[in-house]
């Protein structure tokens, strides 16, 4: 078990471009999870998977914003037109169960200039 | 929909005193109660649950919270803190119906010598 890896660790991007991180979840756990923290508050859900489906969205993904999990394995989350208010703490999460304990990533920071 | 308040953003505490940070939460359904705890420049741990049972629930660590339904509240205590339990505490509830955690805005313990 070596725990759930996100990559990058750090992006820096200009406005108005791309970007896409990458959540590599516990290889067992067939729930991931997509969370959102910014300074001084605590994380806000933005997605979650069971296996490659995508089963509930958060009104705070945007149109921009949109994540897959081909093959119920590993999950990216790209953002489209990047804007200064997406600069935030992205965080992944995994688990086998609904109620199990869910195992957050390091995550990406994620600053938009 | 589920809410969740911390009202002290930041506890300051000296080494073996008692702690006690507080959790209140709103929600039409019924929840499950999750601490979740962040030591600095580490990614989130679940520090302890409660589902169902023993209203009552511990950590490893002695950290223990009680569930109180009728003050819709789920606060955290340690009789005897200690310098490596610094770190920002989040309460967080998930409704029985659906997968998502909603954490509440976190509090920073500092355990001073």
């Amino acid at each position: 078990d070596t725990g759930v890896s996100q990559n990058p660790r750090h992006k820096i991007t200009k406005r108005g471009q791309n970007v896409t991180f990458r959540c590599d979840p516990i290889s067992e756990h067939n729930r991931l999870y997509w969370y959102r923290q910014t300074l001084g508050q605590g994380p806000e859900f933005l997605t979650y998977f069971q296996n490659e489906a995508q089963l509930e969205k958060s009104r705070l993904l945007s149109d921009r914003f949109s994540a897959e999990r081909p093959k119920g394995s590993f999950s990216t989350l790209e953002i489209q037109r990047t804007e200064q208010g997406d600069s935030a703490m992205y965080l992944c999460a995994s688990s086998s169960q609904r109620t199990d304990t869910q195992y957050f990533g390091p995550g990406t920071r994620l600053t938009v200039l | 929909a589920q809410s969740v308040t911390q009202l002290d953003s930041q506890v300051p505490v000296f080494e073996e005193a008692p702690v006690e940070l507080r959790c209140n939460y709103s929600s039409s359904v019924s929840v499950y109660l999750f601490w979740y705890v962040q030591y600095p420049n580490q990614g989130l741990q679940l520090l302890l649950k409660y589902l169902s049972g023993s209203t009552l629930v511990e950590s490893i660590n002695g950290f223990e919270a009680e569930f109180n339904k009728s003050q819709t509240s789920f606060h955290l205590r340690k009789p005897s803190v200690h310098i490596s339990d610094t770190a920002e505490y989040f309460c967080a509830v998930m409704a029985y119906n659906t997968d998502k955690l909603i954490f509440g805005t976190g509090t920073r313990l500092q355990v001073f010598p």
